[in-house]
């Protein structure tokens, strides 16, 4: 059974910084692309981004609203996704879900996802 | 860049009665693979979502088969036969291919 179980959300000052990780099993970690979706309170869904497996340069992919301040990465030995988020803004307030699927790119399998608050 | 446009916005519906959504696309969403990524998910209240339909028509594992896709190139719907008490939440429409897009989901909810 696929398990996503993600970590490290909590409450932080605009500016700041803060790294998420999800902890994944029941699946082959290594051959799976991974991907974090967040949402705001009483808000929609937000892709927040991508990063293919190692085969596939391991590339990553960002929604224009973290391009340049969120970055994603992987550790296949520890079965483990990161996010970094650095210079958070109000905005990014969300509960953060890590999510990934049978295929590349699906969007099968969800965490239950950590809230991450940011505010003064 | 590709916008999904779901209607209606709130679905009040009577329980054992059909439900319909709508997701539109700005533009087509069938890939060069010659398959099209649209995909629904179900977010109950205080839950993560969770895949129901996949590739326009197939139910996820586990996913009662109350609920149907269809469609293709810029429209799909989603359909419940027969509403149940634990079908509400807000259904969301995805397209994933070169990144993700979400429609604006909608609220389906008991009368």
């Amino acid at each position: 059974e696929v398990h996503l179980v993600e970590s490290g959300g909590g409450l932080v000052k605009p500016g700041g910084s803060l790294r998420l990780s999800c902890a994944a099993s029941g699946f082959t970690f290594s051959n799976s692309w991974m991907t974090w979706v967040r949402q705001a309170p009483g808000k929609g869904l937000e892709w927040v981004g991508r990063i293919k497996i190692k085969s596939h340069g391991e590339t990553t992919d960002y929604g224009a609203a973290v391009k340049g301040r969120f970055t994603i990465s992987r550790d296949d030995s520890r079965d483990t996704l990161y996010l970094q988020m650095n210079r958070l803004e109000t905005e990014d307030t969300a509960v953060y879900y890590c999510v990934t699927g049978v295929g590349y790119g699906d969007v099968d399998y969800w965490g239950l996802g950590t809230l991450v608050t940011v505010s003064s | 860049d590709i916008v999904l446009t779901q209607t209606p916005l709130s679905l009040p519906v009577t329980l054992g009665q059909p439900a319909s959504i709508s997701c539109r696309s700005s533009q087509s969403l069938v890939y060069s693979d010659g398959n099209t990524y649209l995909n629904w998910l179900q977010q109950r209240p205080g839950q993560p979502p969770r895949l129901v339909i996949y590739r326009v028509s197939n139910r996820f594992s586990g996913v009662p088969d109350r609920f149907s896709g269809s469609g293709a190139g810029t429209d799909f719907t989603l359909k419940i036969s027969r509403v149940e008490a634990e079908d509400v939440g807000i259904y969301y429409c995805v397209h994933n291919e070169q990144s993700v897009t979400f429609g604006g989901g909608t609220k389906v909810e008991i009368k």
